[in-house]
Parts: C-alpha cells; sequence; structure tokens
C-alpha cells in the first residue's frame, strides 16, 4: 500500500531547530515532487515547500524561506524539512505529500498523518 | 500571492442536500485548482483536480466546475460520511495557496 510516515515533530524553544523526516512506501519514490504541507491548530491549510523528483530544484513559501530547507534522499526514499530559527508561529501539524500531476496541473494525491511540531518556551 | 476566496465559510446541510462551495482565485488560475476534505484529526483527502476531474475512488456525487476565475465544488446528495471541510488550491504559480476552508455541519 501506498503509504507515507512522518516523525520528527516534537516540543522545541523558540530560536531551536528540528529536522522532519517523511518515510515512504510501495511507490517510485524517485519519480515524483514532493511536499510539505502545514496547519497550525484550529486553521487552514498552507503549503511550505516543495522539491522537485531529480533534487533540481526546491520551493518555499516566504514565511520560512532562509530558515527551512526541503531535501530528499531517493535512495532512502525519504522526505526531509530541516527548520532552523523556530518561531511560535510555526507551531503545526506538519504533513508530508506526494505530488501528482495532470498535464501541468499539480495536485497533492497522497498524503502522509502528520507530525506535530510545538513552539514554546 | 494568489489569494483563494472560499465562500462560505460554513453551512448547515441536510443529508440528501445540494452543496455548493465556491472559491474564488484573486489571479489567473486557468483550470490549475483542486479540492481536498478533511476530516477532523485527518490528513487531506484529494477529491477534485485540474477544476473538475475526479480522483480515483472519489463518489461520483462530487463534481467540480470553472468560469473564469470561479471555481465550484458540488455534492449532488450529501451523504453522512461527507460532514467535513472542504478547502480548495491553486497550484498555478508558487506560493501556492489554499482557501481559508469550508465546513460542512449537519
Amino acid at each position: 500500500e501506498e503509504q507515507l510516515v512522518e516523525s520528527g515533530g516534537g516540543l522545541v524553544q523558540p530560536g531551536g531547530a528540528l529536522k522532519l523526516s517523511c518515510a515512504t512506501f510501495d511507490f517510485t519514490f524517485r519519480s515524483y515532487w514532493m511536499a510539505w504541507v502545514r496547519q497550525a491548530p484550529g486553521k487552514g491549510l498552507e503549503w511550505v515547500a516543495s522539491i522537485k523528483h531529480d533534487e533540481s530544484d526546491e520551493f518555499h513559501v516566504d514565511s520560512v524561506r532562509g530558515r527551512f530547507t526541503i531535501s530528499r534522499d531517493n535512495v532512502k526514499t525519504s522526505l526531509y524539512l530541516q527548520m532552523n530559527s523556530l518561531r511560535a508561529e510555526d507551531t503545526a501539524m506538519y504533513y508530508c505529500a506526494r505530488i501528482g500531476w495532470y498535464g501541468l496541473v499539480g495536485y497533492f494525491d497522497l498524503w502522509g498523518r502528520g507530525t506535530l511540531v510545538t513552539v514554546s518556551s | 500571492d494568489n489569494q483563494m476566496t472560499q465562500s462560505p465559510s460554513s453551512l448547515s446541510a441536510s443529508v440528501g442536500d445540494r452543496v455548493t462551495i465556491t472559491c474564488r482565485a484573486s489571479q489567473r488560475t486557468s483550470t490549475y485548482l483542486n479540492w481536498y476534505q478533511q476530516k477532523p484529526g485527518k490528513a487531506p483527502k484529494l477529491l477534485i483536480y485540474a477544476a473538475s476531474r475526479l480522483q480515483s475512488g472519489v463518489p461520483s456525487r462530487f463534481s467540480g466546475s470553472v468560469f473564469g476565475t470561479d471555481f465550484t465544488l458540488t455534492i449532488s446528495s450529501l451523504q453522512p460520511e461527507d460532514f467535513a471541510t472542504y478547502y480548495c488550491q491553486q497550484s498555478y504559480s508558487f506560493p501556492q495557496t489554499f482557501g481559508q476552508g469550508t465546513k460542512v455541519e449537519i
């Protein structure tokens, strides 16, 4: 069964760092773009970052650019999000998502269950 | 950024009702618009991609349409399992943006 499993979340102090991981199962990971999407408690969804299938390019939302870095390991079939200089407003459930394509239209067709990041002193 | 505005923010409906949710883009989006369903404590689930294409395994009572920069998600006959929050998302340009969500309640 195709599956995404996030890990690495937890409680961290403001200014701290955390690295999220997303393990993938039963699909050809190296063929897919991947993304991180977050959801603050009681709020809506926010796209955070995407990475091309071959690591040739990455995209980040302005609010995390320079602090967060998306990366992947196509041998380990895993996706990562390195989060530095964390702020209270980064508190959220972080979802790993696979990007599917219909022509040039991308969409998130497979999601993990999420890992919770709490930034608080 | 391309702001996506959903309406209404919430609605109350009964089983069997026809429900329509609208998403308006602030910039050109073409058909790069997707719809997701999220239930409490769960990850979002893809319903519709490219404005009108039904994701595999999603019931045919869900449909999507577009007119200019206005997008519509329609549930033709609401079922008990459809009570959830629905989000639109544009993938035409970065940053990709979601609507604020529409909560469908009993």
